[in-house]
Order: structure tokens, then sequence, then C-alpha cells
């Protein structure tokens, strides 16, 4: 089975911290994806990656940044974290259309943001 | 950019009730796909369309895809304490050789005895 771990479930972090979130894979999938979840807004496309080193914006990208240094791993980044960044995050992993035509999300188990 | 809308936002049901939550794309969409999330879990994979007016079926789950490819349903039969959960559409669009998907809004299921 895919298995996406994630550092945390519950964080609490204080205004203007830098926060790390992680995300770790064990499937060799090229895409990953982080998402924030809001009651009443779905799931929002947070940033995305093809492949290593590779990173393109998702809908709302404002605020994060994100790193892929190994296949495996796929770190979000709030530089400065504010109160409006609390939330649910999380990461999910796919293999590409090329490669399985039912290309569906495999998500880790989340982690609750709070930023005080 | 590309926006999906599900209505209703949230269901209650009596067991045994059926239920539709319907899924509809500001544009055309390569695939559809449904995930339902339990309370207190993550998102899990339920089936992707692809065809236009396609319609599976797994068990009392229905899913549809539009002729215009820019709406879907799912449709539940005689609904169960175990449907209980929240049922995302995720609309694919190729782009840069990936499957973004853009997740619907979301459908909150209640199920009472």
């Amino acid at each position: 089975d895919v298995k996406v771990t994630q550092s945390s479930r519950y964080l609490v972090k204080r205004t203007g911290e830098k926060v790390f979130l992680e995300c770790v894979q064990d499937m060799d999938h090229e895409n990953m994806f982080w998402y924030r979840q809001d009651p009443g807004l779905g799931l929002r496309l947070i940033y995305f990656s093809y492949d290593v080193k590779m990173k393109e914006k998702g809908d709302i990208p404002e605020g994060y940044s994100v790193s892929r240094e190994k296949k495996e791993r796929f770190s979000l980044i709030l530089e400065s974290a504010s109160t409006n960044q609390t939330s649910m995050y999380l990461c999910a992993s796919s293999l590409p259309p090329r490669v399985r035509s039912y290309n569906e999300q495999f998500f880790g188990p989340g982690t609750r943001l709070t930023v005080l | 950019g590309q926006q999906v809308m599900q209505i209703p936002q949230y269901q209650h049901v009596q067991e045994g009730e059926d239920f539709t939550t319907y899924c509809n794309s500001s544009t055309t969409l390569s695939n559809i796909q449904w995930y339902k999330q339990r309370p207190g879990g993550h998102p899990v994979f339920l089936i992707q369309l692809v065809k236009s007016g396609e319609v599976k079926k797994q068990k009392r789950l229905t899913f549809q895809f539009g002729e215009a490819k820019k709406n879907s349903s799912l449709h539940i039969t005689a609904t169960q304490t175990t449907d209980v959960g929240t049922y995302f559409c995720a609309g694919g669009s190729l782009m840069g050789g990936g499957n973004k998907l853009t997740f619907g809004t979301g459908t909150q299921l209640k199920v009472e005895l």
C-alpha cells in the first residue's frame, strides 16, 4: 500500500515564526501536492511538484514556499506564519497519467496547524 | 482559473434514504475523480471518470460524468451509517504532464438512524 506520512498531526506556532511541514511518500511517486483544507472551501492547492527540484504554484501560493530535494520528500514552508494560515494541511502524491491512467492522489493524515 | 462547485454543502438523511451530490466545473475537464473523507480522516479515492456521459457503479454508489465533461454527480442508494463523511469531486486538467486536480467544496453527509 502507498503510504504518505506527514511530520506532525498537530502543530502550534506563534505569529512570525518560520514553519516547516514535511511530507514523505514511499511509492516512488513523481507528483506531490500540498493542500490546505478549510470548512466550506474544500481542498485548495498551494503548490505541486512533478519532479525533484521542480515546483509550480497552485491556486493559493501566497505566504508559502516549497522544497523538493529528494523524490520522496516534499516540504511546505511558511516563512512568517500568520493567524490566517491556521488550517489543516494535507500532502498528497500520485503517479503521472502517462504511467497510470488511474492517477488518483494518495493523501497523508494531515497536519492541523494553529498560529497564535 | 478553474473552479469546481459542489452542492449541497450539507445533507442530513435518514438511514435508507437516497443521497445525491452535484459537481459543476467552470471549464471542460479531462477527467473527474471522487473522494470520500471520513470524519477525522483524510480524503480517499473512490473512482475516476474519463469519458463523456460515462456512468460507473460501485455497489450502492453511482457516478456520472456529464456529456459536456463539465459536471458530475454521485448518487448513493439506501444510505447507511457507514456512508457518513464528506464527498469531494475533483476535476482533472493536464498541465505540465501531471495531474493537477481542482477539488470541489465538498458535500458533508450525515446519516441518522
